[in-house]
């Protein structure tokens, strides 16, 4: 069955690194996302992107976050000038198929602050 | 569409049924789901359910919709210790989705 997959599956930096985060969403599916969870908290809406551009964001995903599809399969999100509380767990997750709404999550990015 | 409520903890003996509910707020939502992430792993759709459904029945999974107390609930027939993780529950409109905070479910043996 085929699967959203991120890379890395675990990330450590210092603060005030630029991390990107990869995701190779399900391969005929249009839309896709990115969700955080801080641990032991809910999974947050982060942004939402169709057809080359962002389509919604949240108030999380301020000027340090970017999202970019740079080819036909990747879809990263970079964060610029890390900061401790944005560790937590990267989610992608893409939408597409029978069901059009269904999202379909990857098995997420750790990502650590220091 | 931000306010998904669910208890936080629930426990249940191996065999017995467990029950997991949501209240949301959104009217609008055009689907409702439940995940279930086991720890260290990603969020796996369990089953979803359309707005206009009553319930929805998936093997050992029942989804039961009260659209107008706007109340979700999942019930689990015949827990096993496998199904101990967290269950969230997640309502879909446009093109964003908003979780819950998640139950916690503990299966004892």
């Amino acid at each position: 069955e085929p699967e959203v997959t991120q890379t890395p599956s675990h990330q450590v930096t210092q603060m005030g690194q630029e991390v990107i985060l990869r995701c190779v969403p399900i391969s005929n599916h249009l839309y896709f996302y990115w969700y955080r969870q801080i641990l032991g908290q809910k999974v947050e809406f982060l942004v939402s992107f169709y057809n080359n551009e962002i389509s919604e964001k949240s108030e999380i995903f301020d000027d340090q976050f970017s999202v970019e599809r740079p080819d036909g399969s990747n879809f990263t999100l970079k964060i610029r000038s890390t900061k401790l509380e944005d560790s937590a767990m990267y989610f992608c997750a893409s939408v597409g198929g029978g069901v059009r709404e269904t999202q379909y999550f990857g098995p997420g990015t750790r990502l650590l602050v220091l | 569409g931000e306010d998904v409520e669910q208890s936080l903890f629930l426990s249940v003996r191996e065999g017995d049924s467990s029950v997991i509910n949501c209240t949301y707020t959104d009217s609008s939502s055009t689907y409702l789901y439940w995940y279930k992430q086991e720890p260290g792993a990603g969020l796996q759709l369990l089953t979803y359910i359309f707005s206009n459904m009553d319930m929805k029945q998936d093997q050992r999974l029942t989804v039961l919709l009260n659209k107008k107390d706007k109340h979700l609930s999942l019930r689990i027939a015949d827990t096993q210790t496998g199904d101990s993780a967290i269950y969230f529950c997640a309502e879909g409109y446009g093109n964003q989705f908003y979780f819950g905070t998640g139950t916690s479910l503990t299966v004892i043996p």
